[in-house]
């Protein structure tokens, strides 16, 4: 079946610093990639998707490029600020039927002044 | 609604009781779904509806749990004879053809079911 595979966290850097949250997948078709991320406190809410592969997805300074070649969807940001401190998912979905979501595990960021 | 809409927050019972958790849908979409999510982990799904019809409920993990959306809005998710193995975040989240696209989900707050 799917699945989704992230980096262990926390991940814990300083403000402005470099972020990059590995997720790679195991699909029989062609999902549709998302990064889901949860404020403490929060619900889960979208931060960018992809529907096809080399499409590139980007919210609020975050990117993450769909790799069709190395299954992956990684998630980077240039400069991290304190209130990107959350709790990031990597899912993804059939692009037929139900759209029914498979979740990785989540990594925790925790950003530092 | 402005988002979905659960309750209660928290909720906490004794093993053994049944609980029922809400959630309002955002006004107008059509496909409803439920997770459950425990510690460290992503979430799990549970059941999905189209309308008011379970479309796909495979992800239930015995007949203690149950869930309903008669008219195609509300949808409540009910579970019998709890375990302390129940006790998770038990999300909801909505979608729509529209807007972000039929696979894009919004998410509820959650509600916190503690069995003791």
């Amino acid at each position: 079946g799917d699945s989704v595979t992230q980096m262990e966290g926390p991940v814990t850097l300083s403000e402005e610093a470099f972020l990059t949250i590995n997720c790679t997948y195991t699909a029989t078709g062609y999902p549709s990639l998302f990064w889901y991320v949860q404020y403490p406190g929060e619900g889960l809410q979208l931060l960018l998707k992809a529907t096809k592969a080399d499409d590139k997805g980007s919210n609020k300074g975050f990117e993450a490029t769909y790799r069709k070649e190395t299954t992956s969807f990684h998630l980077e940001k240039g400069s991290v600020q304190v209130s990107d401190s959350a709790v990031y998912f990597c899912a993804l979905s059939d692009q037929g039927g139900s759209y029914i979501p498979t979740f990785g595990r989540g990594t925790s960021l925790i950003v530092h002044p | 609604g402005a988002g979905v809409s659960q309750t209660p927050s928290n909720k906490v019972t004794e093993k053994g009781k049944y609980v029922e958790l809400r959630c309002d849908p955002i006004s107008g979409h059509t496909a409803l779904y439920w997770y459950r999510q425990s510690l460290g982990q992503g979430p799990e799904f549970l059941i999905y509806f189209q309308g008011t019809g379970a479309a796909d409920d495979s992800g239930l993990p015995n007949d203690r749990f149950f869930a309903v959306r008669p008219e195609g809005s509300v949808s409540t998710l009910k579970i019998q004879r709890t375990e302390r193995g129940d006790s998770a975040v038990y999300l909801c989240a909505s979608s729509s053809p529209g807007g972000g696209g039929p696979d894009t989900q919004y998410f509820g707050p959650g509600t916190r079911l503690t069995v003791l």
